[in-house]
């Protein structure tokens, strides 16, 4: 069973600094995404890496993944509070066009001043 | 149309009444999903359709949940003889052949 991991769960950030999380998974899959959620709306997809070494930015945000190490970081640079949400990463079970997404628990982030 | 259309967007309802849950994916993409969110929890996949099939039904907490999608199109979540225990926001998507899923705005479920 797919498994996938984030840490830390709840991250508060001081504006300006820089700041990496992290979401790990348990089985083989070279396909990952990022998704950004605030308090009572749905999911917005931030970003898709479908391969080895992929890197995608997107303002102060940078996504990564590494499939040897099962492991994906979203570095966040420069934090503004706008950026307060909760950050799910999401792992796709089979490789293939269409296969199921397991969801990691989520990270909150919170930007204070 | 332009995103998924869920509805409704909000349903109270009382212990053991049934309840549909609608959802309205994207023009032309294949394959959609429910997923189920609990208060300040992750999503927890329910089931997906390729085309009018659900090749994964495996996330259906119990007998009393079940999908259909008619046309390649509009699918149908219902539940039925509902349990406090199922309240919970359930959320649609639609995905393109990356897998990218684009969700819904969610229904969300309170069962009194």
């Amino acid at each position: 069973e797919l498994k996938v991991e984030q840490n830390p769960l709840f991250l508060s950030m001081q504006e300006g600094k820089n700041y990496t999380i992290y979401c790990n998974y348990s089985t083989t899959s070279d396909r990952l995404y990022w998704y950004r959620q605030d308090p009572g709306k749905s999911l917005e997809s931030l970003f898709v890496l479908l391969s080895n070494g992929a890197v995608k930015q997107e303002g102060r945000l940078m996504a990564s993944l590494d499939t040897k190490a099962r492991l994906s970081t979203l570095h966040i640079t420069a934090a503004v509070h706008d950026l307060s949400a909760t950050y799910f990463c999401a792992v796709a079970l089979l490789t293939g066009a269409n296969s199921k997404l397991t969801f990691g628990k989520g990270i909150t982030l919170s930007v204070r001043p | 149309g332009a995103g998924v259309s869920q509805s409704p967007s909000n349903k109270v309802t009382e212990k053991g009444k049934d309840v549909e849950l609608r959802c309205d994916p994207i023009s032309g993409h294949t394959a959609l999903y429910w997923y189920r969110q609990r208060l300040g929890q992750g999503l927890e996949f329910l089931i997906y359709f390729q085309g009018n099939s659900a090749p994964d039904k495996s996330g259906l907490p119990s007998d009393r949940f079940s999908a259909e999608r008619t046309g390649e199109s509009v699918s149908t979540l219902t539940i039925q003889r509902t349990q406090q225990e199922d309240s919970a926001v359930y959320l649609c998507a639609s995905s393109t052949n990356t897998g990218e899923l684009f969700f819904g705005e969610g229904s969300r479920l309170t069962v009194l």
